[in-house]
């Protein structure tokens, strides 16, 4: 069963930094297209980053220069290093996967989601 | 950057009713269109991918159609468990982008 557990969210203070963990289950991380996929409260899904299987990344304008996208093959695990952050960046972080037999983007399936709050 | 435009924002229908959604990009995307569904303090699911192809395990009461800048997701007969928030998607090109989302509620 594809499985994705997000965890490290939490409260941070402007200007501070985060690691985002997704670990995954049923599936093999470096094989698929993992995205960051981020919604701030009551608002709607905003694209953040993405790993290609061959390990090339891309980013949002948004967090471009502040935050990187990773992964460890041997922990089947994706990351989010966020520095820098802002009020702005305050949302709830979904790691996303998309198979390679689509566009790279099909999401088809999602973590449940953790929760990043920056405010002093 | 691409921008997709959803309409309506939202809209209230009954148990059987047959619910239309569009969604428009700013530039031709082929069929590089996404639909998805999510339920309040959850994670989206994907319905829709590729403009038309039913995503495995969705009820066939859902479809899409559409291609270049004009969608559809349309339900034929609204169940009570399809009272959620719609967003589509384009994965034509980076940065990818969502509509702003179509909120379906009971009437």
């Amino acid at each position: 069963e594809v499985q994705l557990v997000e965890s490290g969210g939490g409260l941070v203070q402007p200007g501070g930094s985060l690691r985002l963990s997704c670990a995954a289950s049923g599936f093999t991380v470096s094989s698929n297209y993992m995205s960051w996929v981020r919604q701030a409260p009551g608002k709607g899904l905003e694209w953040v980053s993405v790993i290609y299987s061959g390990g090339s990344t891309y980013y949002a304008d948004s967090v471009k220069g502040r935050f990187t996208v990773s992964r460890d093959t041997s922990k089947n695990t994706l990351f989010l290093q966020m520095n820098s952050l802002r009020a702005e960046d305050t949302a709830v972080y979904y790691c996303a996967r998309a198979p390679p037999s689509g566009t790279y983007y099909d999401f088809d399936y999602w973590g449940q989601g953790t929760l990043v709050t920056v405010s002093s | 950057d691409i921008q997709m435009t959803q309409s309506p924002s939202s809209l209230s229908a009954s148990v059987g009713d047959r619910v239309t959604i569009t969604c428009r990009a700013s530039q031709s995307i082929s069929d590089y269109l996404n639909w998805y569904q999510q339920k309040p303090g959850k994670a989206p699911k994907l319905l829709i991918y590729a403009a038309f192809s039913l995503q495995s395990g969705v009820p066939s009461r859902f479809s899409g159609s559409g291609s270049g800048t004009d969608f559809t997701l349309t339900i034929s007969s609204l169940q009570p468990e399809d009272f959620a928030t719609y967003y589509c998607q384009q994965s034509y090109s980076t940065p990818i982008t969502f509509g702003p989302g179509t909120k379906v509620d009971i009437k």
